[in-house]
């Protein structure tokens, strides 16, 4: 049974920080891996999806790398900012279905 | 702007009521799912469909059963609320096959059954 923990799960940085969220899972026979952004009260927005055969994809600030063999993945925002306050999850994708993490809750401060 | 529907951000019910989730999606994506998020215990997939008027329990299914009539719309129905069914309702699609774009969420359902 694939198992997805996110450490820390709170956070909290001054602004202009650079940061590193991580996400491990035990179970490396994935597709793909997804990080998502989620506001208070909020659905879920998609950030980044990287498949197993890439190693890292890239959207402004944000850069997701995949490691599958050691089962981990880090999402690393630079220069973060007040509006980045939120709760990242990231979702892996196995063979039989999508395993979630319960987030890394992150507090930026001006 | 594709896009992912909740009928409703939030929704106050009776226990005892028959409640009726709907989530439609624009972008032709073949599967659809249900979950509810709760503090501590994250999300939990409900009920999932890969087609019109096909459907698969996820893994807290009790209670709740779904509707696929249409490719776009997929309703989750609380057949009797009870209050341990207050959450927070996600619906999400996504393509078919596995090296797909991933989730797409809609902006979630905070249901309070009273």
């Amino acid at each position: 049974k694939q198992e997805v923990t996110q450490i820390p799960a709170a956070l909290s940085v001054p602004e202009g920080e650079n940061l590193v969220l991580n996400c491990s899972f035990t179970d490396s026979a994935i597709y793909n891996l997804q990080w998502f952004r989620q506001d208070p009260g909020k659905g879920l927005t998609s950030l980044l999806l990287i498949q197993s055969s890439q190693r890292e994809q890239t959207s402004g600030r944000l850069n997701a790398s995949l490691d599958k063999s050691s089962g981990r993945s880090t999402l690393y925002i630079a220069a973060s900012q007040p509006g980045d306050s939120a709760t990242y999850l990231c979702a892996v994708r196995g063979y039989q279905k999508v395993t979630f993490g319960i987030g890394t809750k992150l507090q930026v401060i001006p | 702007d594709v896009k992912v529907t909740q009928s409703s951000r939030y929704l106050v019910k009776r226990t005892g009521e028959k409640v009726f989730l709907e989530c439609v999606q624009d972008m032709d994506h073949e599967n659809m799912f249900w979950y509810r998020q709760d503090p501590g215990l994250g999300l939990r997939l409900i009920y999932f469909s890969y087609d019109v008027k096909m459907k698969e329990k996820g893994d807290i299914p009790e209670g709740y059963s779904v509707s696929r009539e249409k490719k776009e719309r997929f309703s989750l129905i609380l057949e009797s609320a009870s209050t341990n069914q207050t959450s927070m309702y996600l619906c999400a699609s996504s393509l078919e096959g596995a090296a797909g774009d991933g989730y797409t969420f809609g902006s979630g359902t905070r249901l309070t059954v009273v």
